[in-house]
């Protein structure tokens, strides 16, 4: 059974540094692993989408990275400001005969001090 | 940007009354997945659609809850009756394929069962 890790729970820095969000996953046969932000009662908003093939996505200040064969990907944030506060989930989706279900992570909770 | 829809916002019910909430899709999104979130945990997934056709309920507790899609298009999530466990944020989220395509979700119906 797929398992999704996410280090640290929590994770409080002030303005403008930058910082790396962990997530680590059990079982390597994925088709892509997703990264979410999600603000306090909201939905999930999609940030970065990496296939199997791939091994990074940028998009703005954010970077994230994927080694499936060591079954970790990273979220890397630069320059971090207030607005980035959330909690970020990381999500993987397995390859399986039936069905595609997104398995995540229990999300790592930022927060950017001004 | 096209959006998944979902009503209502919030839900309060109280214990053993019926309650349904509403998805509508990305236009053209095949695959529709209702995911259920307790609040600091990640998502799990309740069922999956593949036009209207359920791929994936095993984790659906069918004594109390039914899904459908009639039409392929949108979709309602019912529960009957409602329990003070299933206090939680109800998700829905849309792809275009069931394998290499990012999910969008919606922003989630709050359900509060008292």
């Amino acid at each position: 059974k797929q398992e999704v890790t996410q280090i640290p729970a929590a994770l409080s820095v002030p303005e403008g540094e930058n910082l790396v969000l962990n997530c680590s996953f059990t079982d390597s046969a994925i088709y892509n692993l997703q990264w979410f932000r999600q603000d306090p009662g909201k939905g999930l908003t999609s940030l970065l989408l990496i296939q199997s093939s791939q091994r990074e996505q940028t998009s703005g200040r954010l970077n994230a990275s994927l080694d499936k064969s060591s079954g970790r990907s990273t979220l890397y944030i630069a320059a971090s400001q207030p607005g980035d506060s959330a909690t970020y989930l990381c999500a993987v989706r397995p390859i399986e005969t039936s069905g595609s279900r997104l398995t995540f992570g229990e999300g790592t909770q930022l927060t950017v001090n001004p | 940007e096209a959006e998944v829809a979902q009503s209502p916002r919030y839900k309060i019910t109280e214990k053993s009354q019926a309650v349904a909430f509403w998805c509508d899709p990305i236009s053209g999104h095949a695959t529709l997945y209702w995911y259920r979130q307790i609040l600091g945990q990640g998502p799990e997934l309740l069922v999956q659609f593949q036009d209207e056709s359920v791929v994936d309920d095993s984790q659906l507790p069918k004594d109390r809850f039914s899904a459908e899609r009639l039409k392929g298009v949108d979709s309602t999530l019912k529960i009957q009756p409602a329990e003070l466990g299933d206090s939680a944020m109800y998700l829905c989220a849309s792809s275009f394929g069931p394998h290499n395509d990012g999910y969008t979700f919606g922003s989630g119906t709050r359900l509060t069962v008292v």
